[in-house]
């Protein structure tokens, strides 16, 4: 069966840098096909998908927020990071790591993070 | 960017009828690579992680009703519940995954 569990804080202040992980069980990231990545959801608003990273290491980033966006692989610790820098107000949303290729498109259940000082 | 549209925004439907939504790609999302119409569906209740319903395209995802049913190929393709039960009232989304960005169609409000 596959999962995925997202952690992190779900507090961080303006300019701080935010590190989500995302551990799954029930595949291995290590195929080249299959890829996990990251999506966010603001209170009300539209999905708006952030990042993803292949079996075989290569990594896709959302063109508007690919400097502040780093997405990173422990196929040991079957966990994928998503490292966001200079958070703002408007960074507050639920953060979803999910299979984005090579197997069934399932989601992990969301972090909701706030962005308050 | 692929945009997916979604018809319509809202619908709502008697128990027991059938309910129809609709999505449609800008452009093809059919990949040569895998043969497969790379389009999913999804289940959102309120304050609830989104839930897979349909993946490439017609897949039923193991756990889900019966009376969910994905159709369509290319650019065009519909959600269908054939009988409308009462803990169906959710927001639908339809996802592509055949290209950088992945992008979502903007949702339907499904009431009874």
């Amino acid at each position: 069966q596959i999962t995925l569990k997202q952690s992190g804080p779900t507090l961080v202040k303006p300019t701080q840098t935010l590190t989500v992980t995302c551990t799954f069980t029930g595949f291995s990231l290590t195929t080249p096909g299959v890829g996990v990545g990251w999506i966010r959801q603001p209170p009300g608003k539209a999905l708006e998908w952030l990042a993803l990273i292949y079996g075989d290491g290569n990594k896709r980033y959302r063109l508007s927020l690919e400097s502040r966006l780093t997405i990173t692989k422990d196929t040991s610790k079957n966990q994928v990071d998503l490292t966001m820098t200079d958070m703002g107000p408007v960074d507050t949303a639920t953060y979803y790591c999910a299979i984005t290729s090579g197997l069934p498109p399932i989601w992990g259940q969301g972090t909701l993070v706030t962005v308050s000082s | 960017d692929i945009v997916m549209t979604q018809s319509p925004d809202s619908l709502a439907v008697s128990l027991g009828e059938r309910a129809t939504i609709n999505c449609k790609s800008s452009q093809t999302v059919f990949h040569t690579f895998n043969n497969k119409d790379n389009l999913a569906w999804y289940q959102q209740k309120a304050g609830q992680p989104p839930r897979l319903l349909i993946y490439w395209a017609t897949i039923r995802e193991s756990g889900v009703p019966d009376r969910f049913s994905g159709s369509g190929s290319g650019t065009d393709f519909t959600l269908t519940i054939s009988s409308l039960q009462a803990e169906d009232v959710a927001v639908y989304f339809c996802q592509q995954s055949y290209s950088i960005p992945l992008t979502f169609g903007q949702g339907t409000k499904l009431e009874i």
